[in-house]
Order: structure tokens, then C-alpha cells, then sequence
């Protein structure tokens, strides 16, 4: 149990346009799921809090209207990177909470590259 | 003060080698605490989880947890090349369920 799908897996934009990256728990109901970009050789930087039924809470720096997240439902998390430019590129990751509890598990990430 | 601290290595050992990853942290309202296993271009997988001082066992994995020196490590036992990724610790505690980590070890098991 507890599997976080994340989709795609990897996905090429050109500049300027929108990129939609989807996190499911697939076994699981999360109300509260978390997105993550990663650097080469870097640990994980949060960028926001998605809660299912409200607005994400955005780490300080990280620009709500650029990254776009929608919780929609139980099971799925949404991350919109719109107007992508190339300094977007980098590994975007999903976590979620499984029930009510505290143990935070991890999609498979999103590698996104912006030419 | 980082508020998580984690030797980056790289650390090499050989096949069979019992390997010792650790964490020390500055904040004392971190009350649960964890081991992911990252491999390259891949989300991390969650190894340990334990919200107490001590240590918890699962198979070759050890958890181990000192509140009060505020310090945690890894145990890997008879290690193998499959073994070979990052390992990140976090920590946690507030009621946003934020979690706090370190910046990863990364260890390759040479056969």
C-alpha cells in the first residue's frame, strides 16, 4: 500500500507555455500532499502545501501565480508550471499524507525540461 | 546552525559492509523522525519511520533515535550494490506536517 503515482514522468516544453504535472495516491486518501523541486545533487526545497478543498500554502519566495496548485479531490494533486521559461527546468516531486497520519510518502518525481 | 545536518560523502564501502548513516538536528519540537532511500532521477522511498527514542528494526535496516542528544541514524546491515542511492533523513513535528531534510548521503556498495 501507500503508492503515490506521479505523472508524467518526464515531459520537454518550449518557453512560455504551461506544463500540468498530476500526483494521485492511488491506495490512499491524502488530504494534505506537498510539492518539491529538486537540483542535481541537492535535497528537496518545498515549495508548497496543497490541502484538499483550499488554497496551497506557498513556501516563502515561491510564486503562487507561476506555480499553480489545485487539490481538487482526496487523491489527486495538481502543479501547473505556467509561462515555463528554461530556469524552470529542474525534478518536481509530490509527497503525500496518508489518512491523518505523518508518514509522508513520494511519487516517482517529474523531470522538466524548458527549451 | 542548520537546522538538519547530514554528512553529504560520498561514502564507498565494500559488499557485506555494515554501513552507519547519521543526522544531527538543532530543533527540539522535531518529534518524528525518517530515512528515505532516493536512487538517481527517482522520488524517495521511505525506509524507517519512528517517533521515539530508540531503535526500530526492519530487516537489514536499523532506525535509531536519541531525543536527547538529538541525533539519529541508519544502520544498513550486510549491505549490497542495490544498496548504492542517496539517503535522506527528515524530521517533523509542527502541525503543518512539514518536513525538515537533510541534504542526503550518498553511498555506493561496490561488489
Amino acid at each position: 500500500g501507500a503508492v503515490v503515482s506521479q505523472h508524467p514522468s518526464w515531459v520537454i516544453c518550449k518557453s512560455g507555455t504551461s506544463v500540468k504535472i498530476e500526483c494521485r495516491s492511488l491506495d490512499f486518501q491524502a488530504t494534505t500532499m506537498f510539492w518539491y523541486r529538486q537540483f542535481p545533487k541537492q535535497s528537496l526545497m518545498l515549495m508548497a502545501t496543497s490541502n484538499e478543498g483550499s488554497k496551497a500554502t506557498y513556501e516563502q519566495g515561491v510564486e503562487k501565480d507561476k506555480f499553480l496548485i489545485n487539490h481538487a479531490s482526496l487523491t489527486l494533486s495538481t502543479l501547473t508550471v505556467t509561462s515555463a521559461h528554461p530556469e524552470d527546468s529542474s525534478f518536481y516531486i509530490c509527497s503525500a499524507l496518508r489518512g491523518g497520519g505523518t508518514e509522508a510518502f513520494f511519487g516517482q518525481g517529474t523531470r522538466l525540461t524548458v527549451v | 546552525q542548520k537546522e538538519v545536518e547530514q554528512d553529504p560523502g560520498p561514502l564507498s564501502v565494500p559488499e557485506g559492509a555494515i554501513v552507519s548513516l547519521n543526522c544531527t538536528y538543532s530543533n527540539s519540537a522535531f518529534q518524528y523522525f525518517m530515512w528515505y532511500r532516493q536512487y538517481s532521477r527517482k522520488g524517495p522511498e521511505l525506509l524507517m519511520y519512528t517517533y521515539s527514542s530508540g531503535n526500530k528494526e526492519d530487516g537489514r535496516f536499523t532506525a535509531q533515535v536519541d531525543k536527547s542528544s538529538k541525533y539519529i541514524s541508519l544502520f544498513i546491515r550486510d549491505s549490497q550494490p542495490s544498496d548504492s542511492a542517496t539517503y535522506l533523513c527528515a524530521m517533523g513535528g509542527g502541525s503543518n506536517y512539514k518536513l525538515t531534510f537533510g541534504k542526503g548521503t550518498l553511498l555506493t556498495v561496490n561488489p
